[in-house]
């Protein structure tokens, strides 16, 4: 069974830097995009990052370049999300996602629980 | 980025009847997925490539459309099948999605 657990999400000020984790189990993680996504209270999902199988290849939402990293170890079958310079609109619930394939334009078969980001002084 | 715009908002359905939902691209996409919420869940994939039901979605799912128009149908709704459905296209980066529709019991 795919399990996706994801930590990492608190209380954070405007400007603040925070990093998210995904714990994955039960699938080969080093075979298949990841991604994270996220969900903002009585909004659609939206797409934050993704990331290639070995990890060299990258993207980002423009709403979160430049402040949002994406990375992975496949060696500890885990997924990160560094943000900083966070904003409120950032406020969201974060996702960490499996692709169903192996390509970063892919469907997503299994999502973590999430894991909640609020931005607020 | 692609806009997935999805009708209707709400749609009330007795159980047992066909529920029909829509949603439509801004542009052109080839490759469009469909899910399944409910409350205080996630999503639940269940259908990718516009028609092809993921593993384990019961065949009264059934995914149609090309272009810009794509349906989900629901042939007969069960009781937990009343929940909040949208769609994705991953075509173009980024992935976007509709808003949802609310499946709701009539």
């Amino acid at each position: 069974e795919v399990r996706l657990v994801e930590s990492g999400g608190v209380l954070v000020q405007p400007g603040g830097s925070l990093r998210l984790s995904c714990s994955a189990s039960g699938f080969s993680f080093s075979s298949y995009g990841m991604h994270w996504v996220r969900q903002a209270p009585g909004k659609r999902v939206e797409y934050v990052s993704a990331i290639s199988t070995s990890g060299t290849t990258t993207y980002h939402a423009d709403s979160v370049k430049g402040r949002f990293t994406i990375s992975r170890d496949n060696s500890n079958n885990t997924l990160w999300l560094q943000m900083s310079n966070l904003r409120p609109d950032d406020t969201a619930v974060y996702h960490c996602v499996k692709g169903g394939c192996s390509r970063l334009a892919c469907w997503f078969d299994s999502w973590g629980q999430g894991t909640l980001v609020t931005v607020s002084s | 980025e692609i806009v997935m715009t999805q009708s209707p908002a709400t749609l009330s359905v007795s159980p047992g009847e066909r529920a029909t939902l829509s949603c439509r691209a801004s542009q052109s996409v080839n490759n469009l997925a469909w899910y399944q919420q409910k409350p205080g869940q996630t999503p639940r994939l269940l259908i990718y490539g516009a028609s092809t039901r993921a593993t384990g979605i019961p065949a009264r799912f059934s995914g149609s459309g090309s272009g810009t128009e794509f349906t989900l149908t629901i042939s007969s709704l069960q009781s937990e099948d009343f929940a909040v459905y949208f769609c994705q296209q991953y075509d173009n980066w980024p992935a976007t999605f509709g808003q949802g529709t609310e499946v709701e019991i009539k």
